[in-house]
């Protein structure tokens, strides 16, 4: 059964940085891409950007630029997403999700869990 | 404020038909194509429709997607209850180079 499986939560002062990841089953790595989802409480759902593993490039929504760094490690199957300068609107449930139904891959079709980060002094 | 509009909430009665707009621009549903996603409480999203009309493996065919120019819908026939939750279109934008979603939409059944 192929899945993603992410980090736990996480609590974190404002200022500081977070990295959370995302493991893939089986070998859905090779051949799509991953993207990161977040949603506030209360809030809709916001795309931060994606990565290709197999060509390691990253895209970054603007809202995002400067502060978010997304990897992919292919040998163990692992994205990364890495926030930093984290301040209170950070608060939010993190998402990895992979779109493999379409050739453009931006319909959804897998999700990890997701991973609370709460932001707070 | 989301750059593709969906109404905050809809209702409907059990049985009922209802549909669900998503309102965008040129670049982003007038170029590419919707898709659609169910979340029930506490759980990550689901994908309902993809490419303007198509149904995942699993999903009933009780609920049905269209696009029109810029404007996309979501359409739930025999409305059950468990139909009550939060959906939210999607679609690539080729002006901002990423995926964005609507605000979301809450259904209620009555």
């Amino acid at each position: 059964q192929v899945q993603l499986v992410q980090s736990g939560a996480e609590v974190k002062k404002p200022g500081s940085s977070v990295k959370v990841s995302c493991k893939a089953s089986g070998d859905i790595f090779s051949n799509y891409g991953v993207n990161w989802v977040r949603q506030a409480p209360g809030q809709g759902l916001e795309w931060m950007g994606g990565i290709v593993p197999m060509f390691g490039t990253a895209n970054y929504a603007q809202k995002f630029q400067g502060r978010v760094t997304i990897t992919a490690d292919e040998s163990t199957s692992t994205a990364y997403m890495g926030l930093s300068t984290l301040r209170s609107e950070d608060t939010a449930v993190y998402y990895c999700a992979i779109g493999r139904i379409t050739p453009t891959g931006d319909a959804f079709d897998m999700w990890g869990q997701g991973t609370m980060v709460t932001v707070s002094s | 404020q989301s750059v593709l509009t969906q109404p905050p909430s809809a209702s409907g009665t059990p049985g009922q038909r209802v549909t669900i707009s998503c309102s965008g621009s040129t670049s982003n549903i007038g170029s590419n194509t919707v898709n659609w996603y169910q979340q029930l409480p506490g759980t990550a999203p689901k994908l309902l429709i993809y490419s303007n009309n198509r149904r995942p493996s699993g999903v009933p065919d009780r609920f049905s997607g269209s696009k029109s120019g810029t404007s996309a819908s979501l359409a739930i026939s025999g409305l059950q209850s468990e139909d009550e939750t939060d959906y939210y279109c999607a679609a690539w934008d080729d002006s901002l180079n990423g995926v964005i979603f609507g605000g979301g939409t809450k259904l209620t059944v009555l």
